[in-house]
């Protein structure tokens, strides 16, 4: 089974502070996505990257960015958080060799308050 | 450009049908999806069907793709509390060029014992 895995399911961060969410996918997946997901507003998609290095910007990509060094891990920085960032945080991975290409795997997801 | 739509809430009592509907809007959606998400939890994949199928049945789940009307539906039968949960229909669009999925609000599903 393909196992994503985020550093943290609770974060309580102060605004202003950096704050790092790590993701780790185990399957060798090539495909790595950020969202957020707000009541009433569904997931949106922050960042993704298709490859180490490559990054691509998502639907609402303001105030963070991401690094993606190894391929197994994908990480979703704030520079600088702000009270509107608190949310859910979900990570999945996904490969384009599988059938039903797009099929996402997800993270159990890091649910960050921002005080 | 692309919208998926569901409604937000549904509730049913233990032992009926759940039909929970999606409408998309790109028509060159390659996969169409359903996923679960328990409280507190992340997205589950519970099933997909391909955009040439009608229909794709999986134990008490039923997926029925109207292509004409980019419409989607999820039919659960004989629910049961531990259904309770919410509910994402997803469609990739660009036949899956991009691999992006786009998600809908997601529904609710409230089971009453």
């Amino acid at each position: 089974d393909v196992k994503v895995t985020q550093s943290s399911r609770y974060l309580v961060k102060r605004t202003g502070e950096k704050v790092f969410l790590e993701c780790v996918q185990d399957m060798d997946h090539e495909n790595m996505f950020w969202y957020r997901q707000d009541p009433g507003l569904g997931l949106r998609l922050i960042y993704f990257s298709y490859d180490v290095k490559m990054k691509e910007k998502g639907d609402i990509p303001e105030g963070y960015s991401v690094s993606r060094e190894k391929k197994e891990r994908f990480s979703l920085i704030l520079e600088s958080a702000s009270t509107n960032q608190t949310s859910m945080y979900l990570c999945a991975s996904s490969s384009p060799v599988e059938v039903g290409t797009e099929t996402q795997y997800f993270g159990p997801g890091t649910r960050l308050l921002v005080l | 450009g692309e919208d998926v739509e569901q409604s937000l809430f549904l509730s049913v009592r233990e032992g009926d049908s759940s039909v929970i509907n999606c409408t998309y809007t790109d028509s060159s959606s390659t996969y169409l999806y359903w996923y679960k998400q328990e409280p507190g939890a992340g997205l589950q994949l519970l099933t997909y069907i391909f955009s040439n199928m009608d229909m794709k049945q999986d134990q008490r789940l039923t997926v029925l793709l109207n292509k004409k009307d980019k419409h989607l539906s999820l039919r659960i039968a004989d629910t049961q509390t531990g259904d309770s949960a919410i509910y994402f229909c997803a469609e990739s669009p660009h036949g899956g060029a991009t691999n992006k999925l786009i998600f809908g609000t997601g529904t609710l599903l409230a089971v009453q014992p």
